[in-house]
């Protein structure tokens, strides 16, 4: 499979417990994002990364999330302390980042997070 | 920063028939104009996109147009079939200084047979 992979596809946990979620993007990929969407709405930027850089964060992401991209490869999205406002679908997107234009954005399928 | 603005939020039309959704933006930066496909629990997928320098974009059945002095662009489906039932998404993108997409809330699409 050469598209963007996350692991896992469903998380469950209970209020105050921290999580952790991976993305794998496409290979020779150097444009990493994480979004959030919720039911019935559009994706909302978190964060992206050019290689190991994170370039940018979204005011939405409180200091309870963390996201690295140690090695330019994958991607882990971490929030810590749950609430059940975290309930989410936390999807990651890849582009290839090369020359000026803006690329396309190629979605994985998403970690669908349920907090209890 | 860029805000995205869709509608309408749902649509249902009859197979064969066209359906129009409209989006609106308000950075006039903004240069690249993709619009994105959701089935219900799957990823968005891009099934087209526009950048600022063409008007109007056309695969096969679907069509982009962009009016930039407007700030609107809309997706056209023509002779739609039950498997064009989705979410439809449009974006925006601005070229300087960020390169995130800023998403519509979506346009649930039905096609009744």
């Amino acid at each position: 499979d050469t598209g963007v992979s996350q692991d896992p596809r469903h998380k469950i946990t209970k209020r105050g417990q921290n999580v952790t979620f991976r993305c794998d993007p496409i290979s020779e990929h150097n444009r990493l994002y994480w979004y959030r969407q919720t039911l019935g709405q559009g994706p909302e930027f978190l964060t992206y990364f050019q290689n190991e850089a994170q370039l940018e964060k979204s005011r939405l992401l409180s200091d309870r999330f963390s996201a690295e991209r140690p090695k330019g490869s994958f991607s882990t999205l971490e929030i810590q302390r749950t609430e059940q406002g975290d309930s989410a679908m936390y999807l990651c997107a890849s582009s290839s980042g090369q020359g000026t234009v803006n690329e396309k954005l190629f979605f994985g399928s998403g970690t669908q997070l349920s907090v209890l | 920063g860029e805000n995205v603005e869709q509608h309408p939020s749902t649509l249902s039309v009859q197979e064969g028939d066209s359906a129009v959704i409209k989006c609106t933006y308000s950075d006039s930066a903004s240069n690249y104009f993709p619009w994105y496909k959701q089935e219900l629990g799957k990823r968005p997928q891009l099934i087209i996109d526009i950048r600022s320098n063409v008007g109007e974009k056309k695969d096969q059945r679907i069509a982009v147009t962009l009016n930039k002095t407007a700030k609107h662009f809309s997706l056209h489906i023509t002779e739609t079939q039950p498997e064009d039932s989705a979410v439809y998404f449009c974006a925006a993108i601005t070229a300087y200084n960020t390169d995130k997409l800023i998403f519509g809330t979506g346009t649930r699409l039905q096609v009744f047979p």
